[in-house]
């Protein structure tokens, strides 16, 4: 069964304090494992696509990595504006279905 | 970058009100489109996916009676939610993706927030 997996479910980061979210996932053949932003309120934002394990993916203070069972979104020196709800979501070779994690509320203290 | 705009953003009406949420892909044409339900704290639930010029294909447990989807164009499906109750009280959001781009992401629009009274 194909099955996302998020940890940690919460987070609280001091400014500049660097570190890792995880999504573990199991998937019958993987299109793509995608990460998303989603504010209070609002709809997800999509931040990057990884398709295949080694695949590395930058934007500003966010770094995406993937291997075979799981990727790592990395925060470097985040910012009281990093602080959201990251959502990661894995898409199998065979139908259009995402499925989502439960996702990461990160909060970051100025 | 690709747009999906969903309407209204907040919709509060009384119980046994049919309530209709829009979305449409700005700038790209979309065959197929999803529509979530999220609860609070909670992630993404799939509740169907709506198909351009066909029938939608609903989840397990989701009522097609209860939730009419409607995707006439490549760039609009709409919810319906028939004789709402208080227990249909959610947020609910769509996503599309650009059809000629299999591998490309899922956008989402910015969800609706139903209260049923």
């Amino acid at each position: 069964e194909d099955q996302v997996t998020q940890s940690p479910e919460a987070l609280r980061l001091q400014e500049g304090e660097s570190s890792s979210l995880n999504c573990s996932y199991t998937v019958s053949g993987l299109r793509g494992l995608f990460w998303y932003r989603q504010d209070p309120g609002k709809g997800p934002e999509f931040l990057f696509t990884l398709y295949s394990a080694g695949e590395e993916k930058e934007k500003e203070r966010l770094k995406a990595t993937l291997t075979k069972k799981e990727s790592f979104l990395h925060i470097t020196a985040p910012k009281p504006e990093d602080s959201a709800t990251y959502l990661c979501a894995v898409q199998a070779r065979t139908g259009n279905q995402f499925y989502f994690g439960t996702g990461t509320s990160l909060t970051v203290i100025p | 970058g690709a747009v999906v705009s969903q309407h209204p953003s907040w919709v509060i009406c009384k119980s046994g009100t049919s309530v209709k949420i829009e979305c449409r892909s700005l700038d790209f044409q979309a065959t197929t489109m999803f529509w979530y339900r999220q609860f609070p704290k909670q992630s993404l639930m799939l509740m169907a996916t709506s198909n351009e010029g066909s029938k939608a294909t609903y989840e397990q447990g989701v009522e097609k009676d209860k939730f009419l989807i409607n995707h006439a164009s490549l760039t609009l499906s709409t919810l319906t939610v028939t004789s709402a109750h208080p227990e249909d009280s959610s947020f609910y959001i769509c996503s599309a993706r650009d059809q000629g781009r299999p591998n490309q992401p899922q956008h989402f629009g910015d969800g609706t927030r139903l209260s049923i009274l």
